[in-house]
């Protein structure tokens, strides 16, 4: 069966450090990959999204970047963190583009 | 562009009581239509789905009706747990949006004893 696994669980990093995130798929191969960001109270923003390796595709302009460096490996980063970074960041992937997205346990991270 | 509306919570209810979130989209052609549980702290899981209009998704107690005259997928429950407080999102999947799922904006449901 498959599983997703994201990680930290919780990450609390000071205004302009750097971030890294990772999600990994097990249990299936060439999957579609994406990042969201849930900030409090609000709704899911797709942040990125992929569907091969190197292949990334940006939903919004912000501070964030992601990179696919194995094919079952999604990667968040960022140079310098903002306030505006805090939230709920979800991984998901999806067998094809027809299918529902399964998601990962998520990592809250907090921006002081 | 396609998008996804649901009722505003919170949604407080007794056990037992009967659940109805209220869900509408905007969307070209047919999407695929989606609901996604989130408990407290946690990732989604897909609750339930329908690919297609008139389809019934059901999946613990909760069912939905894609509703293509009224673009409709309301999701209800007749008898409520505590165990069932959560975060609901209605979503919908376009071929068109290359991939994305369009997602609402979710509604939190609160079941006290």
């Amino acid at each position: 069966s498959q599983t997703i696994h994201q990680w930290p669980a919780t990450l609390v990093q000071p205004v302009g450090s750097p971030l890294s995130l990772e999600c990994t798929v097990e249990g299936t191969s060439n999957p579609n990959l994406y990042w969201y960001r849930q900030a409090a109270g609000r709704g899911l923003q797709l942040l990125f999204y992929s569907v091969g390796i190197g292949q990334i595709s940006s939903e919004v302009p912000q501070n964030l970047s992601a990179s696919r460096p194995q094919d079952r490996q999604f990667i968040l980063s960022s140079k310098k963190l903002l306030l505006s970074d805090s939230g709920f960041y979800l991984c998901a992937w999806s067998p094809d583009r027809v299918n529902e997205q399964f998601f990962g346990p998520g990592t809250r991270l907090t921006v002081l | 562009g396609d998008s996804v509306t649901q009722m505003e919570g919170p949604v407080t209810l007794s056990e037992e009581a009967f659940l109805t979130i209220n869900c509408t989209y905007t969307a070209t052609g047919y999407p695929s239509l989606f609901w996604y549980v989130q408990y407290p702290g946690e990732g989604l899981q897909l609750l339930l789905k329908a690919t297609k209009a008139d389809d019934k998704g059901s999946n613990k107690g909760f069912e939905a009706t894609y509703r293509k005259e009224t673009t409709s997928f309301h999701l209800e429950k007749g008898s409520v747990q505590v165990s069932d407080s959560a975060v609901y999102f209605c979503a919908l999947f376009h071929s068109g949006n290359t991939g994305k799922l369009i997602f609402g904006q979710g509604t939190t449901l609160q079941v006290k004893p």
